[in-house]
This record gives structure tokens, sequence and C-alpha cells, in this order.
């Protein structure tokens, strides 16, 4: 167990819905990440936020958006939904102590499928 | 951009053996972490091991090593006394100055009894 929680485990959705995926850090981690891994695109970094600020950007759609609330838990939210946001959405968490690069702990991660 | 090149997309090894994966990466950085992370049927990622680019040494955790050699953007994981729990999915990761993760394309290991 890594410490870090996700919620949902699975969620089923249509196509053109919106979605909310929750993430909770490690206790005394500042840093969020969030990374979507599907068959053909592999694992992909999508943001990060640290201690409520975006931070990094990676190949996010603009339909996708995520937050950090000033208890560091963090929601992904996943909008106007296509079949090809099916995928298995991570989050990971780390100290970010600033300087170099902590280890980054992942959640078990939220399946997505869009019918 | 960098970019992470794991070539075999399947090895198979014998219970107790040793193996070893293989990771190319490309990178005009000289300061930079690599990883090796391990994902089970579970789908639950997990950190195997870490290595900064700065120590020449190479990282050890328990029956997992590396090979680093930087000049040659070479990044390997060897494992050890094989176990059937080490039946995984591997995954390479760069870590730079943009600060994010960026993945090879993993590497199925089946472990045979």
């Amino acid at each position: 167990d890594s410490g870090v929680t996700q919620t949902p485990k699975h969620l089923i959705t249509a196509t053109g819905q919106r979605v909310t995926l929750r993430c909770s850090p490690r206790s005394g981690d500042l840093s969020v990440y969030w990374y979507q891994q599907s068959l053909d695109q592999g694992l992909q970094f999508l943001i990060q936020y640290y201690n409520g600020e975006e931070r990094a950007k990676g190949n996010i759609l603009e339909r996708f958006s995520a937050q950090q609330f000033p208890d560091l838990h963090s929601e992904l939210n996943l909008s106007s939904l296509e079949l090809g946001d099916s995928a298995l959405y991570f989050c990971a968490s780390s100290v970010d102590s600033g300087g170099s690069a902590d280890t980054q702990y992942f959640g078990p991660g939220t399946r997505l499928t869009v019918l | 951009a960098q970019t992470v090149t794991q070539s075999q997309p399947e090895m198979s090894v014998q219970e107790a053996e040793t193996v070893t994966l293989s990771c190319t990466y490309d990178t005009s950085e000289s300061d930079y972490y690599l990883f090796w992370y391990k994902q089970p049927p579970s789908r639950q990622m997990i950190l195997v091991i870490r290595q900064e680019a700065y120590k020449q040494q190479n990282a050890t955790e328990n029956r997992f090593s590396v090979n680093f050699q930087k000049a040659a953007k070479s990044f390997s994981l060897k494992i050890s006394d094989s176990q059937l729990g080490d039946a995984a999915m591997y995954f390479c990761a760069y870590y730079g100055a943009n600060s994010k993760l960026t993945f090879g394309k993993g590497i199925t290991l089946s472990v045979r009894p």
C-alpha cells in the first residue's frame, strides 16, 4: 500500500458525460501528479499540482482539468467524454522537498470506461 | 523532448535465474533521475529502484540492481534469483528539468516455475 488513495476504483459512463476522479496523497506529500494509461498511448503525464498551485503540464486535453484543494487532495475532471478517454487514471504524490526529484508513489488507479 | 525506449516487449526467465531488462533514453540534460517501476496484474505501480544521474555508483535494492551507463544513455535492470512474484510489467522512467516522469512502453516479464 503506497498510502495514496483514489476513488472510485471503477467508473463506467457514456460519451458526452462528465466525471470527477479523486485522489488523496500520502500524508505530508505536497505534490500530486495525474497520469493516464491507455493501450495505445501508454503511460502519459497529465498534470502536476504543488500545494494548491499548478506546477507542470503534460499532454492534458482541454476537456480535462484538475485542481488541488487546501487539504491537498486533488480532483481530475474529465468532460465531454469520448470513447478514446477510456483508460486507467493514476494519481501519484511526492514530498517535493525542492532541488531534487522526489520519488513519486502511485495510487491504485481509477479504471474509466466510456461506452 | 526526452524519450525512453524499451525495445523488448516481452521477456521470460526461469525461477531462481537472473534476467536483465533493457532501457535507453535520449536527453541533452546532465542532471536527471531514472526509475524502474513494476506493474503487476493488480495494476498498482510500484517503485522498484531509483538512480540519480550524478551518482556513478549503480543503485541496488535487494535482488534488484541497475547498470547505469550515462555516456551510452542506458539504464538496465537486473533481477537476481527471480521469483514468481516478479512476473509483471516493468516500466523505465526518466525525470528531468521539466518536472515530469516520462515512461517507456514497458516490458512484460514472465517467470517460469
